[in-house]
């Protein structure tokens, strides 16, 4: 079955960075994720694309500040220099054959 | 500018039926994929829906056989009938639109505003 996990929450310094994980189920460690940002009382808006290599394909308007990549199943959001407004819920998503799939969100606070 | 609006949402009774929609612009509407997601107050995204540029529709368990997804391309519209309702369906509803680029999907790319449902007596 395929499933995505996250960790619920993260913390890190304001003008630090941080590296958010999402995990693919066991058998699904060649998926490719994109990831979302929530921020408070939004809609979703989408990040990027990380494919199995590491590379990663980010959506329009999306600063530098945000990089993606990979490790087996382990798929990763860096985002460098915080800033407040980075402080949001942050979602992977993944896809098969019919089937779509949130991970369960990990929510960032920027300290 | 690429936009998606929702409409639709509102207060019903369990057992009844809604119907959403999500118009649709700045982008050829019939080429795309298209997704319903909800997410519940205080929860997490969770797929309900997708048709696919060729009207191929899919579901997960927890709305098969309740909501019909649909699409009416020369109004660059969607459309999701609800139907069955239950308190567990009480949720904001996005749209969203499936991202290409080289000509392989990138996930959700473009996301609405959102429609509350409210299933309540």
């Amino acid at each position: 079955q395929l499933v995505l996990t996250q960790s619920p929450s993260a913390s890190a310094s304001l003008g630090a960075s941080v590296k958010l994980t999402c995990t693919l189920s066991s058998g699904h460690n060649t998926y490719a994720i994109a990831w979302h940002q929530q921020q408070p009382e939004k809609g979703p808006r989408y990040l990027m694309k990380v494919n199995s290599d590491g590379s990663h394909i980010k959506g329009d308007g999306i600063p530098d500040r945000f990089s993606g990549s990979s490790s087996g199943a382990e798929r990763y959001l860096t985002i460098s220099s915080l800033q407040s407004e980075d402080e949001a819920d942050y979602y992977c998503q993944t896809w098969g054959t019919g089937v779509w799939v949130f991970g369960g969100g990990t929510k960032l606070t920027v300290l | 500018e690429v936009q998606l609006v929702e409409s639709g949402g509102g207060l019903v009774q369990p057992g009844g039926s809604l119907r959403l929609s999500c118009a649709a612009s700045g982008f050829t509407f019939s080429r795309y994929d298209m997704h319903w997601v909800r997410q519940a107050t205080g929860k997490g995204l969770e797929w309900v829906s997708t048709v696919g540029a060729a009207g191929d529709t899919y579901y997960p368990g927890s709305v098969k056989g309740r909501f019909t997804v649909s699409r009416e391309n020369a109004k660059n519209s969607l459309y999701l009938q609800m139907n069955s309702l239950r308190a567990g369906d009480t949720a904001v509803y996005y749209c969203a639109r499936e991202g290409y680029g080289s000509a392989r999907t990138v996930g959700m790319d473009v996301w609405g505003q959102g429609t509350t449902v409210t299933v309540s007596s």
